[in-house]
C-alpha cells in the first residue's frame, strides 16, 4: 500500500492564481480530510469529507473548495491564491468507525506570493 | 478553534536523557492519541488512550490518560537522535460523539536531541 499520497511536494503561486492540490488514498477509507499548518496555530481542519460525495466545512474553509467523486481521491482547490493560504497542507484519511487512527499524507509546501 | 494546551513548546536535550511532556484541557477528553511530526513529513501516530488512568507503552514511549480525563502524558526514556521532531497531542471531547467526531489539538512540543 503507497498509504495517502499528496502532489506536489511544493508549489508557489501568485496572488490571484489557482491550484489544485492532490491526495489519493489506496487503503479504502471512507473518511478524507484536509489540514493546513502554521507555526504557532498547530493542525487546522479545512474541509472532510465522509464519502464519495459527501464534503463538509472544518475550522476554516474559507478560501477552499474540495469534492469527493471517488472514494480514493479527495482534491482540495485553491480558487484565487492569498498570500494568507501560504502553508503546509495534509491531506488525511481514516476508516469511518475508527476516529483515533488517522493516516497523514506526507504535506505540500505551499507559497503564495 | 479550541486547542490542547501543551507543554513544554520546545525541549533540547541531551542523548539518553528522559524526556516528559504533557497536554492538558479545561474539558473532559474521552480519547487522548500521540502524534509524531519528522521534518518534512506528515504526523504518525504514536499511542492512543482510550480510558482515564490507562498506562500505554510503546518501545520507549509511555503515555498516559489522566484520571481527571483533562489531561495526558508523554514519556520517552532514553532519547536518541531519532527521537527528534514535533510531538503532538490531540483528543476528542467527551461530548462529540460518532464516527464524524473531530480531532481538538495541541501546538506541538519540538523535541531537539544532541548526540
Amino acid at each position: 500500500n503507497a498509504g495517502v499520497t499528496q502532489t506536489p511536494k511544493f508549489q508557489v503561486l501568485k496572488t490571484g492564481q489557482s491550484m489544485t492540490l492532490q491526495c489519493a488514498q489506496d487503503m479504502n477509507h471512507e473518511y478524507m480530510s484536509w489540514y493546513r499548518q502554521d507555526p504557532g496555530m498547530g493542525l487546522r481542519l479545512i474541509h472532510y469529507s465522509v464519502g464519495a460525495g459527501i464534503t463538509d466545512q472544518g475550522e476554516v474553509p474559507n478560501g477552499y473548495n474540495v469534492s469527493r467523486s471517488t472514494t480514493e481521491d479527495f482534491p482540495l482547490r485553491l480558487l484565487s491564491a492569498a498570500p494568507s493560504q501560504t502553508s503546509v497542507y495534509f491531506c488525511a484519511s481514516r476508516f469511518k468507525a475508527r476516529a483515533d487512527t488517522q493516516y497523514f499524507g506526507p504535506g505540500t509546501r505551499l507559497t503564495v506570493l | 478553534g479550541q486547542q490542547l494546551n501543551q507543554s513544554p513548546q520546545s525541549m533540547f536535550i541531551q542523548e539518553g536523557e528522559d524526556v516528559s511532556m504533557n497536554c492538558t484541557s479545561s474539558s473532559i477528553f474521552n480519547t487522548w492519541l500521540w502524534y509524531k511530526q519528522e521534518p518534512g513529513e506528515g504526523p504518525v501516530l504514536l499511542i492512543a488512550l482510550y480510558k482515564a488512568g490507562e498506562l500505554t507503552s510503546n518501545g520507549r514511549l509511555t503515555a498516559q490518560f489522566g484520571i481527571t480525563r483533562k489531561d495526558s502524558f508523554l514519556n520517552i526514556s532514553a532519547s536518541i537522535p531519532s527521537d527528534v521532531g514535533i510531538y503532538f497531542c490531540a483528543g476528542h471531547h467527551h461530548f462529540n460523539a460518532g464516527n464524524n467526531r473531530k480531532l481538538i489539538w495541541g501546538l506541538g512540543t519540538s523535541l531537539a536531541v544532541n548526540p
